[in-house]
């Protein structure tokens, strides 16, 4: 079945210990997002790839990167993990940025910031 | 500026009762609407979404929405709830003029009592 697969499923960090988040699809979609949400909160865009292009939302902190090497993976780095981004995070794909196109969604990455 | 407003953060009924979830919108332009679960420790899966076409949607799990534009609401219902519909709701937006932007709402915790 096509796909969106996040890993881990879990991640414990230290305070200040650089992380990166996993995120693979199989549905060939042209656009990768990640999202962050915290506990009892609705997700929130930190950023979005449409092929290689790049867009940040304009409140997402600097700590925050993504990479995406190729249609099928893009990568979540955080640099200096504080315990305000303890959270889970979600990547979805669609197939374009199309009104209609549906986000499809992973499993998610719980991090724990110790 | 876009909003969501899903009116009840938690809602419990009793298992084979009527389930109604409630979502406001706030937009300049007709939206495009949906309706995500997320089950404990998963992403969010598409249940239905509204693309302007007929106003009654049906989702899986035999959910279904109506977009009611003179009330501004997507209103999630099921007429017989089952225990394995336990989880969080959320009621996205995406305004159509404006790309691929999602608004969430902060969720609704459903609970279903044996």
């Amino acid at each position: 079945d096509a796909m969106v697969i996040q890993n881990p499923r879990y991640q414990v960090t230290q305070f200040g210990k650089p992380v990166t988040l996993s995120c693979s699809q199989t549905l060939n979609h042209n656009v990768m997002y990640w999202y962050q949400q915290k506990s009892s909160q609705a997700p929130k865009l930190l950023f979005h790839y449409y092929d290689k292009d790049f867009n940040n939302e304009a409140d997402t902190p600097d700590n925050f990167q993504s990479r995406r090497p190729n249609t099928s993976f893009c990568f979540l780095d955080i640099r200096s993990p504080g315990l305000g981004d303890a959270a889970m995070y979600l990547c979805a794909t669609s197939r374009g940025l199309a009104d209609t196109d549906t986000q499809y969604f992973g499993p998610g990455t719980r991090l724990t910031v110790l | 500026a876009q909003s969501v407003t899903q009116l009840g953060s938690h809602v419990s009924v009793s298992e084979g009762a009527l389930v109604l979830l409630r979502c406001n919108y706030s937009s300049s332009v007709p939206p495009y609407l949906f309706w995500y679960v997320q089950y404990p420790n998963q992403g969010l899966q598409l249940l239905l979404k509204y693309t302007s076409a007929a106003t009654l949607v049906k989702g899986i799990n035999g959910f279904e929405a109506e977009f009611k534009k003179s009330e501004t609401s997507f209103h999630l219902t099921k007429p017989s709830a089952h225990m394995r519909d336990a989880a969080e709701y959320f009621c996205a937006v995406r305004p159509s003029n404006t790309g691929n932007q999602f608004y969430f709402g902060t969720g609704t915790s459903l609970t279903v009592i044996p």
